[in-house]
């Protein structure tokens, strides 16, 4: 059981640069969640795959954020013209069509905008 | 809009000592989870609390579910310096199985020898 994996783990960027992260579920899992957490807050839900179709989207993604998951395995996640309002820990969460509701979370991907 | 709300935010214990954190959330939902995250790390599954009533119990930590006060409550028994971690509650939003999160604030525990 290899559990969510995200890379990269961290990453520093200069503001206006585009940044992609990957995540890649545990296998068979047919749900994927993207999650954004600031420092001393909870993680705030972002948008939702269901394969490879995004179900749903929160006011939080502006037109600046877009999400993938092509091929209903990996998703990515890319930031264009990042902001220093961006500066966050993104979490990537799944789960499986027979367990729908336990949502399994990965170690994160730490992004810092300089 | 849903919200939802942990009570306290931050909590100082003694080794040895029992203490509950309290969730409350604004509207009716599917069910209530609990967290346990560890400082730079991801979020760990507690419970997962499905219907009115529900307890489940791991370890020193116990968690149940009123739906009717809309009120979960996560009980730490003769706490050990081990349990130190933030704790987050989070509910569901929309009909059957979505599974989008709501989350709490998180109640940042330190237990203390």
């Amino acid at each position: 059981d290899t559990g969510v994996s995200q890379n990269p783990r961290h990453k520093i960027t200069k503001r206006g640069q585009n940044v992609t992260f990957r995540c890649d579920p545990i296998s068979e899992h047919n749900r994927l969640y993207w999650y954004r957490q600031t420092l001393g807050q909870g993680p705030e839900f972002l948008t939702y795959f269901q394969n490879e179709a995004q179900l749903e989207k929160s006011r939080l993604l502006s037109d600046r954020f877009s999400a993938e998951r092509p091929k209903g395995s990996f998703s990515t996640l890319e930031i264009q013209r990042t902001e220093q309002g961006d500066s966050a820990m993104y979490l990537c969460a799944s789960s499986s069509r027979d367990r729908p509701y336990e949502q399994y979370f990965g170690p994160g991907t730490r992004l810092t905008v300089t | 809009e849903l919200k939802v709300e942990q009570n306290p935010l931050f909590l100082s214990m003694q080794e040895g000592k029992n203490y509950t954190i309290y969730c409350n959330y604004s509207t009716t939902s599917d069910r209530l989870y609990w967290y346990r995250q560890d400082p730079g790390k991801s979020l760990e599954s507690l419970f997962v609390l499905l219907s009115n009533g529900a307890v489940k119990q791991e370890g020193r930590l116990m968690a149940s579910l009123d739906t009717k006060a809309r009120l979960s409550t996560l009980h730490i028994t003769a706490a050990v310096h081990d349990l130190s971690a933030t704790y987050f509650c989070a509910v569901t939003v929309g009909g059957g199985s979505q599974g989008n999160l709501i989350f709490g604030k998180g109640t940042k525990l330190s237990v203390k020898p």
